[in-house]
């Protein structure tokens, strides 16, 4: 049974450009949850999709956006890249809410 | 605001040692609180998953239990090896409103020296 997989797993990027990163979630999960982690805040939610719906949303700005597809993909974009955004950005996908949630490998982002 | 404690922050101990990595949170109406660990660099690895109703959960060397009433949840490691060196997280979900919100504690740093 395949993991939780986002791509790519490292990205540098220039201050201001925009950034697009992707996870698949475990076939059959409806939950798709992100997260930003750096030494200074630890992990922090960012949102959450079940079936196409943001249901849930982490205090981030709005440079930070999501979206799920039919096949329960999703992508988090990130616009207005600042230094501050370098952090491991960590994809969890769940069947639903309470069933305990698997993590990828996560994208390691670098602003430059 | 709802704070996740994680005591110690770090942990050095030879191998053989049994330990325990405590989790103290602040809201007592978790739905689950679920341990992982994580390896330098990598994403988490899930541990052990226990829902409000259960007092304990066990895998292999692993027990965590957890104590609603108190805020607490605490992960068991028996026999340590060198393995199981890497930062231990705890991380609970409230449920509700909080869909897919999982509210993570700083870590323990776990060393494990031969």
């Amino acid at each position: 049974k395949a993991g939780v997989t986002q791509t790519p797993r490292y990205l540098i990027k220039t201050r201001g450009q925009q950034v697009t990163l992707s996870c698949s979630p475990i076939s059959g999960h409806r939950s798709v949850s992100w997260y930003q982690q750096t030494p200074g805040q630890g992990l922090q939610f960012l949102f959450e999709y079940f079936s196409e719906t943001q249901r849930n949303k982490g205090n981030f700005p709005g440079r930070f956006s999501g979206r799920q597809f039919s096949n329960s993909r999703s992508e988090m974009n990130v616009s207005t890249l600042e230094l501050g955004d370098s952090a491991l950005y960590l994809c969890a996908s769940s069947a639903q809410t309470g069933h305990g949630y698997t993590f990828g490998s996560g994208t390691r982002l670098t602003v430059v | 605001k709802q704070e996740v404690t994680q005591i110690p922050a770090a942990l050095s101990v030879p191998e053989g040692e049994n330990l325990v990595l405590n989790c103290s949170f602040t809201d007592s109406a978790i739905y689950n609180l679920q341990w992982f660990r994580q390896d330098p660099g990598k994403g988490l690895t899930s541990l052990l998953l226990i829902q409000s109703s259960q007092r304990e959960q066990t895998s292999g060397r692993l027990n965590a239990s957890l104590d609603k009433s108190s805020g607490r949840s605490t992960l068991y490691i028996a026999a340590s090896q060198p393995g199981d060196s890497a930062t231990y997280l705890c991380a609970y979900n409230a449920g509700g409103t909080s869909y897919g919100k999982l509210t993570f504690g700083q870590g323990t740093i776990l060393t494990v020296h031969p």
